[in-house]
């Protein structure tokens, strides 16, 4: 069975940094292309970064350009995203997904950026 | 970035009748490879999404039978052909065609 499982989320003051990981077992993880997704409260989803299986093409919103970065551990089964400048507007529940088409998604990691 | 508008924003529905939302991009989402990536998913209340449909019209597995995709160029629809109880819950569409991903606003479907 797949399973994406994400953790690292709190609360961080704005200017902060956060890491945020990704466990996934169920699938040959170093295999796939993986994303991060983010959804503020009561809001849509948003797109956030992509990491092919090489970690040899990586794509970021505009949103988090410069601030974000995403990187991955093949042989610890996990992806990660370091969060850096936090601002209030990154105040969001942090999903990982697998493959470009978005198969499978973790049950995400909240993340409160607050004074 | 490719927009993507969804429609209606809140979709109240009887239960066993129809549903269909709608879905535009603001460019083609006709792939170099000649596929369309364009993808539904479904977010029950407090749960994370789960794709429903891949590629327009293909279901994922476990999806009901009752859920269905069309459309093509920058025009789709999700339909649900009678709609139940625990089909409650908030629709987006997604393009995977261009960088970067985008999602529809979504669509609220409830029970009238």
């Amino acid at each position: 069975e797949v399973q994406l499982v994400e953790s690292g989320g709190g609360l961080v003051q704005p200017g902060g940094s956060l890491r945020l990981s990704c466990a996934a077992s169920g699938f040959t993880f170093s295999n796939y292309n993986m994303n991060w997704v983010r959804q503020a409260p009561g809001k849509g989803l948003e797109w956030v970064s992509y990491i092919t299986s090489s970690s040899s093409t990586i794509y970021y919103a505009d949103s988090v350009k410069g601030r974000f970065t995403i990187s991955r551990d093949n042989a610890k089964n996990s992806l990660y995203l370091q969060m850096n400048s936090l601002r209030a507007e990154d105040t969001a529940v942090y999903y990982c997904a697998r493959d470009r088409q978005l198969f499978y998604w973790g049950q995400g990691t909240l993340v409160t950026v607050s004074s | 970035d490719v927009v993507m508008t969804q429609s209606p924003l809140s979709l109240p529905v009887t239960l066993g009748q129809p549903a269909s939302i709608s879905c535009r991009s603001s460019q083609s989402l006709v792939y170099s490879d000649g596929n369309t990536y364009l993808n539904w998913f479904q977010q029950r209340p407090g749960q994370s999404p789960r794709r429903l449909i891949y590629k327009v019209s293909n279901r994922d597995s476990g999806v009901p039978d009752r859920f269905s995709g069309s459309g093509s160029g920058t025009d789709f629809t999700l339909k649900i052909s009678s709609v139940e109880a625990e089909d409650v819950g908030v629709y987006y569409c997604m393009q995977g065609t261009h960088w970067p991903l985008t999602f529809g606003g979504g669509t609220k479907v409830e029970i009238k």
